[in-house]
């Protein structure tokens, strides 16, 4: 079975903080994407990876930054957390077409 | 650069029909539907292709018309398992992966 692994279901943080949310998949997909979920706004795209080390801006990358060291994880970091960073965070592998999404991270800053 | 979703949400008897529509201000290479139930990851529903083909999935159904850059997806005979949250993702040309998600559309099916 297909598995992308979020490290934390729910993470509270304090602001100005740097936080790390981890993602690995066990699927070899070259391309991985974090996106966050705000209710009315949908899935919007943070950072997307097409392989390891390269990377490409999603819509709202701004306050955030992203690491691939390996094929399986990709990290999402958030330099110093702010209150309007709380979000509900998803992870996704693909191959091209079926992406795969971990289970979420409810990221709270306080 | 998120593609809009309309309506925002719909709420259905079991058996009614639903449309949900995508559409994007840029040139679509594919679109992709995903449903999202309360409290869970979202579900890859189909996947369309440049060619405005019809997709078919048990009673979901949807099309792609690449010239006016927009999709459907058809919900037929609802049932209470279809409610959700669904979401069109697209990609904007074939060199890319880049998967971009719109605004979303809650469903919800009553008995």
């Amino acid at each position: 079975d297909v598995k992308v692994t979020q490290s934390s279901r729910y993470l509270v943080k304090r602001t100005g903080e740097k936080v790390f949310l981890e993602c690995v998949q066990d699927m070899d997909h070259e391309n991985m994407f974090w996106y966050r979920q705000d209710p009315g706004l949908g899935l919007r795209l943070i950072y997307f990876s097409y392989d390891v080390k390269m990377k490409e801006k999603g819509d709202i990358p701004e306050g955030y930054s992203v690491s691939r060291e390996k094929k399986e994880r990709f990290s999402l970091i958030l330099e110093s957390a702010s209150t309007n960073q709380t979000s509900m965070y998803l992870c996704a592998s693909s191959l091209g077409q079926e992406a795969f999404f971990g289970q979420g991270t409810r990221l709270t800053v306080v | 650069q998120q593609p809009v979703q309309s309506p925002q949400a719909v709420i259905l008897r079991e058996g009614e029909d639903a449309v949900i529509n995508c559409s994007s201000s840029k040139a679509l290479y594919s679109v992709h539907w995903y449903r999202q139930k309360h409290g869970e990851a979202p579900v890859f529903l189909m996947i369309l292709l440049k060619g405005g083909e019809q997709k078919g999935h048990d009673k979901i159904s949807a099309s792609f018309n690449e010239k006016k850059q927009q999709s459907s997806l058809y919900l037929t005979a609802s049932q209470l398992s279809y409610s959700g949250t669904y979401f069109c993702g697209t990609k904007n040309g074939g060199a890319t992966n880049k998967l971009i998600f719109g605004t979303g559309t809650l469903l919800a099916v009553q008995p």
